[in-house]
Parts: C-alpha cells; structure tokens; sequence
C-alpha cells in the first residue's frame, strides 16, 4: 500500500520569502502525484499534480514542484509568497493502475506573516 | 465551473440520532467519495462510488453508510451518532480518465455530543 508523509505540520514564513512545503511518499508500485490546496473555509483544489514527463511540474498561484523518483519525494515551492497563500497544503498519490483512489499525507499549514 | 455541494455546513447532534450528510454535484461524474479529516491529520477515505448503484468501503473503517441511486448525489448516513463520530467530512467527485482531477465540496463540520 502506499503512504503520503509531509514532514512538517506548520510551516511559518514572511511574506515575499521563498517557501518549500516537503511530501515523501512510499509505494511499491508507480504513482501520481499531487499538491492541493485548502484556503479557510474552503473545500480542496487541486494546485498541481505530476502525472509523467518533466519532473518539475508547475501549477496555479506560482507554485511548482519537483518530482524526485530515487528520493520519492515531492516537494512543492513558491520563490515568493503572499499574504494571500494563508492555507492547508495536502500533498497526494494514487495508483497509475488499479483503482484511482488518492491517498492523502497529514497536511502542512502555511501560515504567511507581514 | 465545478459545483459540488454539501449540506449542512455545520451540524450539532445529540448522540444516538440519525443524521444524513448530503452531498450533490451538477457536473455529471461518475466517481465519487467521501473522506473524513480530523484537526491537523490526513484526509482519510470512507467511502467511494464509481457510479449508480456502485458503493465501496474506503481504507479507513467507518460505521457510515452510502448510497448511490443517481449520479449527482451522494449522501452519507449515520444510523446512530455517537461523539467518536465528531469530525469534517469532505464530499468529492471526479471525471478524469484518471480520476485524479478531485472537485471538492466545502465540507460538513459534524460535532456529535
């Protein structure tokens, strides 16, 4: 089975620094991979994902991510972020075969002061 | 425009009641799930549909129930709550090839007393 780790919880940062939200995942098998977003109060959107091809994958609001296969990670990114970034981060993988449910990591809260 | 719904937002309940969690998507997707999420954990899956009259256990145990009579709803049932059942419960669907591109509702904040 596979799992979905974001070694940090609470990511504190300035605003207009840069920022990487960190996603390891395990899995026997080959997987996708996505980062979504959840902004307060909201339901979840999908920031980006990594299905084949280039390993840096780049999504919407600036973010990017980097696919790594010998470390199995996913990291996500942003060069400069914005007040307006306040938000749960879930990185996420599913099955290239076989039933696309997604697994979800614990989630990382960004939290951008002034 | 994606649109998918749950009701209600917030729901506040006495143990033992029944209680529906509605969730409805106007988009005409075949796949649909529901996962629980509690404060600063991982979203869990509970349940999953892959169309009419298809309902799934998810990985993580639960004592809910699902069904899937029409292709826009899907609503959860707790035939009697009890307060280990406090948590968000988020509504999904998808009609990716794949399945990957998740719509989310805003989720239905349950708190059992």
């Amino acid at each position: 089975a596979q799992s979905v780790t974001q070694l940090d919880s609470q990511v504190p940062v300035f605003e207009e620094a840069p920022v990487e939200l960190r996603c390891n995942y395990s899995s026997s098998v080959s997987v996708y991979l996505f980062w979504y977003v959840q902004y307060p109060n909201q339901g979840l959107q999908l920031l980006l994902k990594y299905l084949s091809g280039s390993t840096l994958v780049k999504g919407i609001n600036g973010f990017e991510a980097e696919f790594n296969k010998s470390q199995t990670s996913f990291h996500l990114r942003k060069p400069s972020v914005h007040i307006s970034d306040t938000a749960e981060y879930f990185c996420a993988v599913s099955l290239i075969q076989g039933a696309q449910k997604l697994v979800f990591g614990q989630g990382t809260r960004l939290t951008i002061n002034p | 425009e994606a649109d998918i719904y749950q009701t209600p937002r917030y729901l506040v309940i006495g143990t033992g009641k029944k209680i529906t969690l509605e969730c409805s998507q106007t988009m005409g997707h075949d796949k649909m799930y529901w996962y629980q999420q509690d404060p600063g954990m991982e979203l869990h899956l509970i349940h999953y549909s892959y169309g009419v009259n298809s309902t799934e256990k998810g990985d993580l145990s639960s004592e809910s129930t699902v069904s899937r009579i029409r292709t826009e709803h899907f609503p959860l049932t707790l035939e009697s709550a009890r307060p280990s059942h406090t948590s968000q419960y988020l509504c999904a669907s998808s009609a990716g090839l794949l399945g990957e591109k998740l719509f989310f509702g805003s989720g239905t904040q349950l708190s059992v007393l």
